[in-house]
Formats: structure tokens, sequence, C-alpha cells
């Protein structure tokens, strides 16, 4: 079944620990990208990806890092989590950047 | 940078009114596309439509339909007959030049009541 999947789908931690949240897809595309949903902003995008080594900042970059090492794997990181990095988080993927983008089912984070 | 406008941020009709979206979107690309996608309450992202800057006309698909004007900068959706289970938050969204950035609306949200 072709899908997006993110882990945890759950997360409660507190100020400063560092944590990842991963996103895998299993339909060869190239363009990856991870948003934060937060009521009354919608969706606002965090990084994208191009494709393997090729990332950029969306529109709230900062306090999160990602990486591309390979096709498949997106993970997002928050190297040291803050309450206002509280969101749902969602990891989408689309053939090119152009097509339409297929989502995961979202994080709930959650910093204390 | 897109602008991306969803003028609309709440939306009530009683079940098998007719609603239109709309959304308004600026830029300086001559060639983009656009894209329209659902969330439902049960929280997924769900995507509806796609169309780019050439083709102006009119899409339908069953009871969804677009409208598409350039000279205006708008991509409206029209839902007829609405249903419950239209009920949900519609984001507009086209990517920004270079096909890089992907801006969403703040997207609107639809409550269709029996």
């Amino acid at each position: 079944e072709a899908q997006v999947t993110q882990n945890p789908r759950y997360l409660i931690t507190v100020t400063g620990k560092k944590l990842t949240v991963t996103c895998s897809q299993n339909m060869n595309h190239e363009y990856m990208s991870w948003y934060r949903q937060d009521p009354g902003l919608g969706l606002r995008q965090i990084y994208y990806s191009m494709n393997v080594e090729v990332t950029d900042k969306g529109d709230v970059p900062e306090g999160y890092k990602v990486s591309r090492k390979e096709k498949r794997n997106f993970p997002l990181i928050l190297e040291s989590p803050s309450p206002n990095q509280t969101s749902l988080y969602f990891c989408a993927s689309s053939l090119h950047s152009y097509n339409e983008q297929f989502f995961g089912p979202g994080t709930r984070l959650t910093v204390l | 940078a897109q602008k991306v406008t969803q003028a609309q941020t709440e939306i009530s009709v009683v079940e098998k009114e007719d609603v239109t979206l709309d959304c308004v979107y600026e830029t300086r690309d001559t060639t983009y596309y656009l894209f329209w996608y659902k969330q439902p309450p049960s929280g997924e992202l769900v995507f509806l439509i796609r169309r780019n800057s050439f083709d102006e006309q009119n899409e339908i698909s069953g009871r969804y339909s677009w409208n598409f004007q350039k000279s205006t900068s708008s991509f409206n959706f029209t839902i007829t007959a609405s249903q419950v289970v239209d009920s949900a938050v519609y984001f507009c969204a086209p990517p920004e030049g270079g096909y890089q950035k992907v801006t969403f609306g703040i997207g609107t949200k639809l409550q269709v009541i029996p």
C-alpha cells in the first residue's frame, strides 16, 4: 500500500530534550516536506527536500533540522525543543513539488 | 513570496445548500500549479484537485467544481448539494516559483448542518 508513515504519532516531552520524528514513504517520491499545523495559522512549511541530500528552509525553520540521506526517509529533528514547538506535525511526499502531496497521519507533539 | 488568501475562516450551511470556498493568490510567476486539499474531522489531509495556470477550464467532479480565473487570481471551490460528510477544513495551496516551496492558505472550516 502506497503510504507515508510517521512515528511517533503522539509525543509528550520536556523542554530541551532532543527528539526525532521519523517520516518514510514507499512511493519513490523525490519531494518530501514537513509542515506544522497550529490553530488559526493553517499549515506552515518547515523544511522541504527536492531529492536526496537536497534540503531547504520553508517558512518556519527555526528550531528544526532535517536530513535526507535516503530517498524514502526524511526525519525531523528538534535539537532543543521548546513549548512553542507544541504543534501537530505532518510529513508529506510527492513525485515532484508540483504534484499532489501525500500526507502522513500526523504527529502530535507537546513540549512541557 | 507567494501569498494565498482564504478570507472565509468558517462557513456553516444547511445540508443540500450549495457553498463556494474562495481562494485568492498573489504570484509573479507566469506558470504555476494550484491545489485544494481537504482535512476532515479525523485529521488526515486528502488531495482534491490540481490545476495548472495554462488551463482555465472549469472542472467538475461529482458534486465538486472548481472555477479558476487567472485574471482575478482566484481558484474557487464549489460544493453542490452539500452533505454532512463534506464538513471539513479545506486548504488552497500553490507551489511558489521554481516549484519548490508550497504555501498553504489558513484554510476554511466548513460545517454542514443536517
